[in-house]
């Protein structure tokens, strides 16, 4: 039972354009959810989060949506650059469940093109 | 300077050795984390330790047994390997989420690529 899913596996999108990456998930307890970015051969690292008590969060170009109702957020990437080509991981946390447990979805692999 | 590392980088071995993967961090944290990425890529923990406690255990078998000799290592060791074992090991550290806090980020290791043959 995957609770974060991440059902596109990869999307292409050109150079300056908008990258929308989707991510849905199950359990209603959780409160806190993250963006993972993961290069080949590095681990991942930390990209953005957002808690459930607000639906959007900005850093930069990127901003990340939750839509609480329908259990699913996004992370938009504009304008998209060569440097953003990388596995974009999903995750979320509840702050009933053990402490520092994320869960994580399977990704989606980005890849930006001239 | 490398936050958190692993060793080695790549294993390969044979069906029923025991192997172990080291893990270090030196970002002050106390608690460190080890998660599975296999074939359908999800990233699932397997354990977290907090200053050399074990906080999270989930479903693994008792093959896999993590040691913590301090809060800046947590290493895995895993007998009788298995080929259902091949995956991707991340090391990851961060300091304890408190009740009622958001998580802490996560820093991760490069991953150990384990191959059992």
């Amino acid at each position: 039972d995957q609770q974060v899913k991440q059902n596109s596996p990869s999307l292409s999108v050109q150079e300056g354009r908008i990258s929308i990456l989707n991510c849905d998930y199950t359990n209603s307890m959780f409160d806190y959810f993250l963006w993972y970015k993961k290069y080949p051969a590095e681990g991942p690292t930390f990209l953005i989060s957002i808690s459930s008590i607000k639906d959007k969060n900005e850093d930069g170009r990127f901003t990340v949506f939750l839509n609480k109702s329908a259990k699913h957020l996004s992370l938009h990437i504009v304008p998209s650059q060569p440097g953003d080509s990388a596995v974009y991981f999903c995750a979320a946390s509840s702050a009933y469940s053990s402490a520092s447990k994320i869960i994580f979805g399977s990704g989606t692999r980005l890849s930006i093109r001239p | 300077d490398t936050a958190v590392s692993q060793t080695p980088k790549y294993l390969v071995t044979q069906m029923g050795n025991d192997k172990s993967i080291k893990c270090e961090q030196n970002l002050g944290h106390d608690t460190m984390y080890w998660y599975k990425q296999d074939s359908k890529k999800f990233l699932k923990i397997m354990f977290s330790y907090n200053n050399k406690e074990l906080i999270i255990n989930e479903t693994v078998p008792n093959r896999f047994s993590p040691k913590s000799p301090d809060k800046a290592h947590l290493n895995l060791h895993i007998n009788s390997l298995e080929l259902g074992d091949s995956a991707v090991y991340f090391c990851a550290s961060s300091q304890l989420r408190l009740a009622g806090e958001p998580p802490n980020e996560q820093f991760f290791g490069p991953g150990t690529r384990l191959t059992v043959l």
